[in-house]
């Protein structure tokens, strides 16, 4: 079985300033990462997705993320926050063989101004 | 491109009462899930369609809950009857191909359900 680990619930940052949401993930399989952003009343939007390839994946809107096997991590940064960042996110894996989405509990990410 | 359409937006309802929820995907795609995402949780699958064929079913709670995707294209879920339980989001999505995995997911708005 596959779980997500999201391991801030709340991140409160200042406008232009670096962030880092953190995601861990469990599986005895082979996994693809994704990360989904939710702004209030709308649905989730892709913000990036690991495939294969490089660890180093870069997304809309500025954010990228780094696929670390060893460690189980897909943490999400982005080097200046704005305003309009304020918003869900969520980590997501799927088994490689399958499209089922497993979802963390979510990051709820505040841009102070 | 239009995105994946829902409908309603926003149900309230009285408990042991059904209702249902719609959901129309991007032109195109083969594969159509239903989401639950309770409040402050992060969205769990409740089926995966491939075409018409209903390929992952597990988490569905078959007792109350029930979908069809008739013709492969346009989705219903209902719920009958209705629990306090239920109030939820609840998100369609679609993708292009389902098998493999890695294909990205385009959620629709959600419909938010209120069971009094």
């Amino acid at each position: 079985a596959q779980s997500v680990t999201q391991l801030d619930s709340q991140v409160p940052v200042f406008e232009e300033a670096p962030v880092e949401l953190r995601c861990n993930y469990s599986s005895s399989v082979s996994v693809y990462l994704f990360w989904y952003v939710q702004y209030p009343n709308q649905g989730l939007q892709l913000l990036l997705k690991y495939l294969s390839g490089s660890t180093l994946v870069k997304g809309i809107n500025g954010f990228e993320a780094e696929f670390n096997k060893s460690q189980t991590s897909f943490h999400l940064r982005k080097p200046s926050v704005h305003i309009s960042d304020t918003a869900e996110y969520f980590c997501a894996v799927t088994p490689s063989n399958t499209g089922k989405l497993i979802f963390g509990q979510g990051t709820t990410l505040q841009v102070k101004p | 491109e239009a995105g994946v359409v829902q409908s309603p937006r926003y149900k309230i309802i009285e408990k042991k009462q059904p209702v249902a929820f719609w959901c129309n995907p991007i032109s195109g795609h083969n594969t159509l899930y239903w989401y639950l995402q309770n409040l402050g949780q992060g969205p769990e699958l409740l089926i995966r369609y491939e075409n018409e064929e209903a390929v992952d079913d597990s988490q569905l709670p078959k007792d109350r809950f029930s979908a069809e995707r008739l013709k492969g294209v346009d989705s219903t879920l209902k719920i009958q009857p209705a629990e306090l339980g239920d109030s939820a989001v609840y998100l369609c999505a679609s993708s292009l191909f389902g098998q493999g995995g890695g294909d990205t997911q385009y959620f629709g708005p959600g419909t938010r359900l209120t069971v009094l």
